[in-house]
This record gives C-alpha cells, sequence and structure tokens, in this order.
C-alpha cells in the first residue's frame, strides 16, 4: 500500500522556467512533509518541509504548497538551473506516532539548458 | 562536522550469502534508520535503532536485520541473499530529541548487486 505517491516518474523542463513536481498521500495522519533531492551516487539530501498547519512554504527558489483537503503537496521550482536536475523524493511523517518517514518513489527532474 | 558514512560503497554477492552493512552516523546523532531504495519503489523504510534498540520496523521478512552499538554505529545484515535484493542500501542519523521533527541525513549508500 503506497501512502505516499509520486506519480510522474519523470519531468523535463526548460532552464529559467518554472519546475512543478507533485505528490499525494493517502494517510490523513500525516502531519509533516518534507522535499528531498537526491543526486547519483549521493544520499538524498532534504531541501525543503511543510507542516499540517501551514498551506505554504518559501525557502528561496523553492515553495512547498499543501493542500490538505485534497492531500496534495507540490514543489515549485522557480527559476530552474541545470544544477537542480535529480530525483526528488515526497516524503511524509506522523510526527506523533513512530515517525517514521515514508518516501514517495521518486520524480526524475531534468533541467534542460 | 564530518557526513553520514557508509563502508562498502559497492558489493557484489551470489544468492544465498549473507552480507553486513555498516552505518557511521552524525556525531551526537543517536538514532540510525536503515532505506532500500530500488527503482519504482521508491525508498522502503527497513527498521531504526535509538539507543541500542530497535525502535521501528518496516515490512520486510525477518532475513533482514540489523544492531546499534554503543557509540551508535549500526549494522544491518541480510542473509540468504536472493536476486531482489538487490538495491541501494542508505542510512540515515538524527539526534531524535523529543518534542519535534528531527532532520534526517542521509549517507551515500551501499550498493548491493546479487547475482
Amino acid at each position: 500500500d503506497q501512502q505516499v505517491k509520486q506519480n510522474s516518474p519523470s519531468l523535463s523542463v526548460q532552464e529559467g522556467r518554472i519546475s512543478i513536481l507533485n505528490c499525494d498521500y493517502t494517510n490523513s495522519m500525516f502531519d509533516y512533509f518534507l522535499w528531498y533531492k537526491k543526486y547519483p551516487a549521493e544520499g538524498p539530501t532534504f531541501l525543503i518541509s511543510i507542516s499540517s498547519i501551514k498551506d505554504k512554504n518559501e525557502d528561496g527558489r523553492f515553495t512547498v504548497f499543501l493542500n490538505k483537503s485534497a492531500k496534495h503537496l507540490s514543489l515549485h521550482i522557480v527559476p530552474s538551473q541545470p544544477g537542480d536536475s535529480a530525483v526528488y523524493f515526497c516524503a511524509a511523517i506522523y510526527t506523533r506516532g513512530n515517525e517514521k518517514l515514508t518516501f514517495g518513489t521518486g520524480t526524475r527532474l531534468t533541467i534542460i539548458p | 562536522k564530518a557526513g553520514v558514512t557508509q563502508t562498502p560503497r559497492y558489493l557484489i554477492k551470489t544468492r544465498g550469502q549473507q552480507v553486513t552493512l555498516s552505518c557511521s552516523p552524525i556525531s551526537g546523532h543517536r538514532s540510525v534508520s536503515w532505506y532500500q531504495q530500488t527503482p519504482g519503489q521508491g525508498l522502503q523504510f527497513l527498521f531504526e535503532y535509538f539507543s541500542e534498540t530497535q525502535r521501528n520496523k518496516g515490512n520486510f521478512p525477518g532475513r533482514f536485520s540489523g544492531r546499534q552499538f554503543s557509540n551508535s554505529r549500526s549494522e544491518m545484515n541480510v542473509s540468504t541473499l536472493e536476486l531482489g535484493d538487490s538495491a541501494l542500501y542508505l542510512c540515515a542519523s538524527s539526534r531524535a530529541t523529543s518534542g519535534s521533527y528531527n532532520e534526517q541525513f542521509f549517507g551515500p549508500g551501499t550498493r548491493l548487486t546479487v547475482l
């Protein structure tokens, strides 16, 4: 049972344009959401997070939006840069539970120069 | 400050063998979690250790086991290897203080290939 889903395995975006990565979840107990970025031969690195009490969190070029009623979150990258080419994982956690991160299957983002 | 280190980085084994992977967390971090990454499956949680005790466990068979030492270093073992165990095994450490979510820092992973 995949509780966190990233339905787009890959995405290609022109440099300078907006990249939008999507993530859906099914467990309404999740109260904290994260995005990780992963380059080949490296471990995932934390990018940005959002608590369920918010609907938006911004950090520089990265913004995460949360729509609790739709159980959907998205990561916006503006403007997209070649260094953003990586695999992006969405993750969710119920912080008052066992604090186990549940990851999506990842989206490979390719920025076209 | 040194990051999470994992050894070995690459490993090739044959079916039926067993393997032990090692993870050294960031200094001061007491929690170590293990994940399996395979194409199309994302990162699947294996287990978490805190203060030498397994605190959480994912849905993996008993062939997958782990332990944590008093210095917080952790090992995971896979016995009777199967072809499907070929994956990238990631270790993550966190401070695991109470009251809020504790960010997990990942190591580079061990790439296991089972032939």
